[in-house]
């Protein structure tokens, strides 16, 4: 168990609809990471946080937005579903310099 | 940005035997640390082995250790008598020392055991 918890672990949607995934890092962790996997892929980072801020952002679509609240936990937001955006999303957490712990990720499928 | 290269995408080896990994990075720092993650069939993101730039000594871990050359920019995970349970994707990560922001990762290796 990494200690970061991600819920729900699986979630079908129409395409179109809007979901929310949340993230709880491990306690004390102020850092919250989103990567995007697909079947057969590699991670896709989509964006950062620290304390609440957002720190870096990759390749996330406008489509999706994120935020850190202020007891650190973290909600992925995707809205306007596409029939693509189905994925393993991940999230991870880390203390300042050292490994990232992920959470076991969400499943999504968009159908 | 940091780029991390895997070159091999797909690797195998026998059961007890040992295979190495390898990859590559771009970097202009000195501070940074290195990473080799597993994901096994239930895609759940396993830590393997993890390197900081400052030691000169390759990490191990039981079975895993690391080739980590500084200077040629490389780090290569060595599998010792291998086991059935290795199988999964293989990920190098690096990290920045400096800004501590986002992991850059490989696109993986996927190695298959054979009994």
């Amino acid at each position: 168990d990494s200690g970061v918890t991600q819920t729900p672990k699986h979630l079908i949607t129409a395409t179109g609809q809007r979901v929310t995934l949340r993230c709880s890092p491990r306690s004390g962790d102020l850092s919250v990471y989103w990567y995007q996997q697909s079947l057969d892929q590699g991670l896709q980072f989509l964006i950062q946080y620290y304390n609440g801020e957002e720190r870096a952002k990759g390749n996330i679509l406008e489509r999706f937005s994120a935020q850190q609240f202020p007891d650190l936990h973290s909600e992925l937001n995707l809205s306007s579903l596409e029939l693509g955006d189905s994925a393993l999303y991940f999230c991870a957490s880390s203390p300042l310099n050292t490994e990232a712990f992920f959470g076991q990720g969400t499943r999504l499928t968009v159908v | 940005a940091q780029t991390v290269t895997q070159s091999q995408p797909e690797m195998s080896v026998q059961e007890a035997e040992t295979v190495t990994l390898s990859c590559t990075y771009d970097t202009s720092e000195s501070d940074y640390y290195l990473f080799w993650y597993k994901q096994p069939p239930s895609r759940q993101m396993i830590l393997v082995i993890r390197q900081e730039a400052y030691k000169q000594q390759n990490a191990t871990e039981n079975r895993f250790s690391v080739n980590f050359q500084k200077a040629a920019k490389s780090f290569s995970l060595k599998i010792s008598d291998s086991q059935l349970g290795d199988a999964a994707m293989y990920f190098c990560a690096y990290r920045s020392g400096v800004t501590g922001n986002q992991f850059y990762f490989g696109t993986g290796t996927s190695l298959t055991v054979i009994p």
